[in-house]
């Protein structure tokens, strides 16, 4: 049962517009919310997280974005880059360390 | 400081057969979780370690199985192989577990094909 799901696979963006990646989770007692960046041949890295405390967090280019009541997260980059372009996954966590990881979704940025 | 190391990077097995995998985590990490990535699955998660004790475990068999040493290296032990065993296993460390959202850190991944 996919308790964190991204249901679109793949994303192609122009550089410099804005990347949308979004996650839809069903779990309402996740607390704590992350994006990971990946690239082939290389383990996930972390990006950015929010907790569900929170409806926004920011850190330079990227913004992570909840909405409790709709259980949805989302990624915006502005501007999109040529090196954004990876696979990237949302994750959720009950409790400290066991997360729950959506199916990814592959950003291309094209220059 | 090193970042996490995962070998054998790659391995090819045969169906029924067994495989371990090695995982060190970052220097004065103590928490070692691991994760099956497949196609269309994203990454699931298999169990976690601390102090040489498994405290979450995922929802997979039982031919899946883990340990961790008193230095926090982990292993991944995985018996029988099926066909559908074949996935890349990543390997993520944190300082501690236990404590709200500590950031993971995750290996390249072994990749294991089953034949």
């Amino acid at each position: 049962d996919q308790q964190v799901k991204q249901n679109s696979p793949s994303l192609s963006v122009q550089e410099g517009r804005i990347s949308i990646l979004n996650c839809d989770y069903t779990n309402s007692m996740f607390d704590y919310f992350l994006w990971y960046k990946k690239y082939p041949a290389e383990g996930p890295t972390f990006l950015i997280s929010i907790s569900s405390i929170k409806d926004k967090n920011e850190d330079g280019r990227f913004t992570v974005f909840l909405n409790k009541s709709a259980k949805h997260l989302s990624l915006h980059i502005v501007p999109s880059q040529p090196g954004d372009s990876a696979v990237y996954f949302c994750a959720a966590s009950l409790t400290g360390n066991q997360f729950y990881f959506g199916t990814g979704t592959s950003l291309t940025v094209i220059p | 400081k090193a970042g996490v190391t995962q070998t054998p990077r790659y391995l090819i097995k045969t169906r029924g057969q067994q495989v371990t995998l090695s995982c060190s985590p970052i220097s004065g990490h103590r928490s070692v979780s691991w994760y099956q990535q497949t196609p269309g699955q994203g990454l699931q998660f298999l169990f976690e370690y601390f102090s040489e004790t498994q405290r979450n475990k995922g929802n997979f068999p039982g031919r899946f199985s883990g340990r961790q040493f008193s230095n926090s290296r982990s292993e991944m032990n995985v018996s029988t192989l099926e066909l559908g065993d074949s996935a890349l296993y990543l390997c993520a460390s944190s300082k501690l577990a236990g404590t709200p959202h500590n950031e993971q850190f995750f290996g390249p991944g072994t990749r294991l094909t089953v034949l």
